[in-house]
């Protein structure tokens, strides 16, 4: 079974230009989860979408990300304009509801975006 | 979410039994305490969950006194191949709607 992938694994782009990230979730995962790590700091929640609705976007930084899941199946995350404090790995997780407790999170490997 | 504390780092030796401790004193009734793995350059990567007792795992298991105030990972004989970032987290209860909350995590240290 594929795993959670991401898409592009590096960019590397010029401060105010725009970038989307891509990510595929586990087939048949409805919940579909975006995460980043600044340099040197710890893993932040982005937003959580359940299928094509926005759950929870509490952790967006600003209104220069915008997030979608067309579909209720794949993701983007645009970042427009890009900023220099913008830069780190992206990772995406996908998960499917469970019965009880914290449902298993199955996580990507991550976009590293660095903007110069 | 409870706040959550563990150490930020351990060493070990290869072969050995490694434990890390979870402090997480104001964890709820509903929640449960899960256990991450992060290696360089990867994304985490889920290893137990637990909600009291013990749990064991073909990974590792997870001890959680009566109070569930905190947590144990124990990784029976550690290899080269288990240094990496281990998280912590407690939460949940209502079916994975949530997002994960990650703290610092212990940087696991194993050495030949």
């Amino acid at each position: 079974e594929a795993g959670v992938t991401q898409f592009p694994s590096h960019s590397v782009i010029e401060k105010g230009q725009t970038v989307t990230l891509r990510c595929d979730p586990i087939s048949g995962h409805d919940n579909l989860y975006w995460y980043r790590r600044v340099m040197g700091k710890e893993i932040k929640f982005l937003l959580h979408f359940v299928k094509e609705s926005k759950q929870d976007e509490s952790g967006m930084p600003n209104n220069r990300f915008l997030a979608e899941r067309t579909g209720g199946t794949y993701s983007t995350l645009k970042v427009q304009p890009a900023e220099l404090e913008d830069s780190g790995v992206y990772f995406c997780a996908s998960s499917q509801p469970g019965q009880t407790g914290i449902t298993e999170a199955f996580f990507g490997q991550g976009t590293r975006l660095t903007v110069v | 979410l409870a706040k959550t504390t563990q150490p930020i780092s351990m060493d070990s030796y290869e072969g050995q039994e490694v434990n890390i401790t979870c402090s997480h004193n104001n964890i709820a009734t509903n929640d449960y305490i899960t256990w991450y793995q992060q290696f360089p350059s990867q994304g985490p990567r889920f290893i137990i969950q637990g909600y009291k007792t013990k749990v064991t795992n073909e990974v590792a298991s997870l001890f959680i006194p009566a109070d569930r105030k905190s947590s144990t990972l124990s990784l029976p004989r550690v290899s080269l191949s288990d240094t990496a970032v281990y998280y912590c987290l407690v939460g949940g209860g209502d079916t994975g709607r949530r997002a994960l909350t990650f703290g610092s995590g212990t940087r696991l240290q194993v050495q030949p």
